[in-house]
């Protein structure tokens, strides 16, 4: 069974830039979520969709947004890119959540630098 | 905010149980314990989670003690690819995963 699929891996872009991120989770599974990584503040929640519809969402400005599709496939976008924003980007799937007590599964991440 | 202490890092020498101790005095009843690992500059790996009686896999054996205030994560035969930063996270059903600082294990040859 193929794992979780992010899209692209690295990804270099200017404040004041949009950018936008693809996961692609495992077949069968219906929730994706998606976590912030950087050095000074660690692995933060953003947001969990479930059969297309925001379930959870973290402390973040509305510049960071997301969306699911009828596949399960997911995408975020973060606009008017600031500086702090580069960041490792993860993506993990479950079957259905936050709605069970089993595990997530990660993706290798979409790495963000802002220059 | 994270639900657990862990201490930033240990050595385990290869071969040897790694004994990672989490501590989550604060937990409730329905509160499950799990563990994640992160090699470096991957994403987060599951290993095990457990609600209060002690749970084995082929990784790896959760300890929770019988106050639930405490479990220990035991690698029985630690190896080099073990060198990871380990999270302790106490969740329950219909929150989201937070994750704390973790444990950076250092597994020496």
């Amino acid at each position: 069974k193929a794992g979780v699929t992010q899209t692209p891996r690295y990804l270099i872009k200017t404040r004041g830039q949009q950018v936008t991120l693809s996961c692609s989770p495992i077949s069968g599974h219906r929730s994706v979520s998606w976590y912030q990584q950087t050095p000074g503040q660690g692995l933060q929640f953003l947001f969990e969709y479930f059969s297309e519809t925001q379930r959870n969402k973290g402390n973040f400005p509305g510049r960071f947004s997301g969306r699911q599709f009828s596949n399960s496939r997911s995408e975020m976008n973060v606009s008017t890119l600031e500086l702090g924003d580069s960041a490792l980007y993860l993506c993990a799937s479950s079957p259905l959540g936050s709605l069970n007590t089993g595990e997530l599964f990660f993706g290798e991440g979409s790495r963000l630098t802002v220059l | 905010d994270a639900k657990t202490t862990q201490p930033p890092s240990m050595d385990c020498a290869e071969g040897r149980a790694a004994n990672l101790p989490c501590n989550h005095s604060t937990i409730s009843g329905n509160e499950y314990v799990y563990w994640y690992r992160q090699i470096h500059s991957q994403g987060p790996q599951y290993i095990i989670h457990g609600l209060k009686n002690n749970e084995t896999n082929e990784m790896a054996s959760l300890i929770i003690t019988e106050d639930r205030k405490s479990s220990t994560l035991i690698l029985p035969h630690a190896t080099l690819r073990d060198t990871a930063v380990y999270y302790c996270i106490v969740r329950v059903y219909g929150q989201n995963f937070v994750f704390g600082p973790g444990t950076r294990l250092s597994v020496l040859p």
